[in-house]
């Protein structure tokens, strides 16, 4: 077990809905990233938070957005749903934000967009 | 930007025998990190081994090492004494010194025959 808390871990909705997926890092780690594997582009990086503050974003879509909160648990918020953003989507902490400090993933939640 | 190939969609092992995963990588940086992961079917990403490119040495973890030939780009993780529960998807990764912002391969799914 990562210590990293993920749910749902299973979400169906339908397209042009808005769903949110919930992240609960390890105890400690102050930073959460968020991955999205889908078949057609493989894991891909969207956008991580240290200390409720963005740190860096990657191939995240404007559709899309995160927070992370002060009890450090983050969020990610996916609107106007397409059938391409069926995906599982990962998140992962670390205690800090150098890659030094080892990357914990938690379980995914799999959407499903029909 | 970085890049990570993974050539063999798909590996077989017999038990208890040796195989080497395969994997290219591209970047400008001059410092950066490898990584190997494995997706078994509970879907969480486990961190299997890392190498750090200023490391000469290849790093080795129990019956996981790697083949790092920098000059050539090149990242190979070895897998001695395969084990069933070693059957899983493996992901190649790097990371150029940005902080835990991973770029993928596309994975290469290995089974163990028994």
């Amino acid at each position: 077990d990562s210590g990293v808390t993920q749910t749902p871990k299973h979400l169906i909705t339908a397209t042009g809905q808005r769903v949110t997926l919930r992240c609960s890092p390890r105890s400690g780690d102050l930073s959460v990233y968020w991955y999205q594997q889908s078949l057609d582009q493989g894991l891909q990086f969207l956008i991580q938070y240290y200390n409720g503050e963005e740190r860096a974003k990657g191939n995240i879509l404007e559709r899309f957005s995160a927070q992370q909160f002060p009890d450090l648990h983050s969020e990610l918020n996916l609107s106007s749903l397409e059938l391409g953003d069926s995906a599982l989507y990962f998140c992962a902490s670390s205690a800090t934000t150098g890659v030094n400090s080892p990357l914990h993933f938690g379980n995914g939640t799999r959407l499903t967009v029909t | 930007a970085q890049t990570v190939t993974q050539s063999q969609p798909e590996m077989s092992v017999q038990e208890a025998e040796t195989v080497t995963l395969s994997c290219t990588y591209d970047t400008s940086e001059s410092d950066y990190y490898l990584f190997w992961y494995k997706q078994p079917p509970s879907r969480q990403m486990i961190l299997v081994i890392r190498q750090e490119a200023y490391k000469q040495q290849n790093a080795t973890e129990n019956r996981f090492s790697v083949n790092f030939q920098k000059a050539a780009k090149s990242f190979s993780l070895k897998i001695s004494d395969s084990q069933l529960g070693d059957a899983a998807m493996y992901f190649c990764a790097s990371d150029n010194n940005a902080g835990n912002m991973l770029t993928f391969g596309g994975g290469t799914r290995l089974m163990v025959k028994p």
